[in-house]
């Protein structure tokens, strides 16, 4: 069975620093790009950002270029965003999902988590 | 404001077929395929149409994709009380190296 799980949201302070991990499981992780994807309350989906099976081919939505970084670890099934200035309108659930169908097809997806940027 | 623009709101009645429009541009759908998304509120967002007109294995054939140009379009058959939800298309823009979703449009069943 195919599992996304994220980890490592929480409350931050403007300015500050948070990294999120999405373990995946029950499939081989090394053979799909992947992509984390954001709703902040009451708002609709956005895009964050993309990274390719090897980790060599990246893209970042212009509200996040230069603040976060996507990367990953084949070896231990992780993918992971680091999140640095954070602002208050980076306050969202930040689900990690799996580019499994042709056309960005985002197949499966993590439960979500919540990252609160707040004073 | 969303470079995919999508009408905020739909609604029909149980058994109806309803359609969802989602408008883009020569970057985007006018060159790239169109994804759907089904979201229910406090859960992860569902594919339903990938490559503006291929069902993932499991989703009803209630559900249909198309594409014309810059537009696209999600229609659902058969209306069902359980498909009120919100709905995102999605593509790729070539001039912002970024995946676009729309708006979202919230479907209400009477």
């Amino acid at each position: 069975e195919v599992q996304l799980v994220e980890s490592g949201g929480g409350l931050v302070q403007p300015g500050g620093s948070l990294r999120l991990s999405c373990a995946a499981s029950g499939f081989t992780f090394s053979s799909y790009e992947m992509n984390w994807v954001r709703q902040a309350p009451g708002k609709g989906l956005e895009w964050v950002s993309y990274i390719h099976n090897s980790g060599n081919n990246i893209h970042y939505a212009n509200s996040v270029k230069g603040r976060f970084t996507i990367s990953r670890d084949n070896a231990k099934n992780s993918l992971y965003l680091q999140m640095n200035s954070l602002r208050a309108e980076d306050t969202a659930v930040y689900y990690c999902a799996r580019d499994g169908l042709r056309g960005f097809g985002f197949d499966y997806w993590g439960q979500g988590v919540l990252v609160t940027v707040s004073s | 404001q969303s470079v995919v623009t999508q009408s905020p709101s739909a609604s029909g009645t149980p058994g109806q077929r309803v359609t969802i429009s989602c408008s883009g541009s020569s970057s985007n759908i006018g060159s790239n395929f169109v994804s759907w998304y089904q979201k229910l509120p406090g859960t992860a967002p569902k594919l339903l149409i990938y490559t503006n007109n291929q069902r993932p294995s499991g989703v009803p054939d209630r559900f249909s994709g198309s594409k014309s140009g810059t537009s696209a379009s999600l229609a659902i058959s058969g209306l069902r009380s359980e498909d009120e939800a919100d709905y995102y298309c999605a593509a790729w823009d070539d001039s912002l190296s970024a995946l676009v979703f729309g708006g979202g449009t919230k479907l209400t069943v009477l």
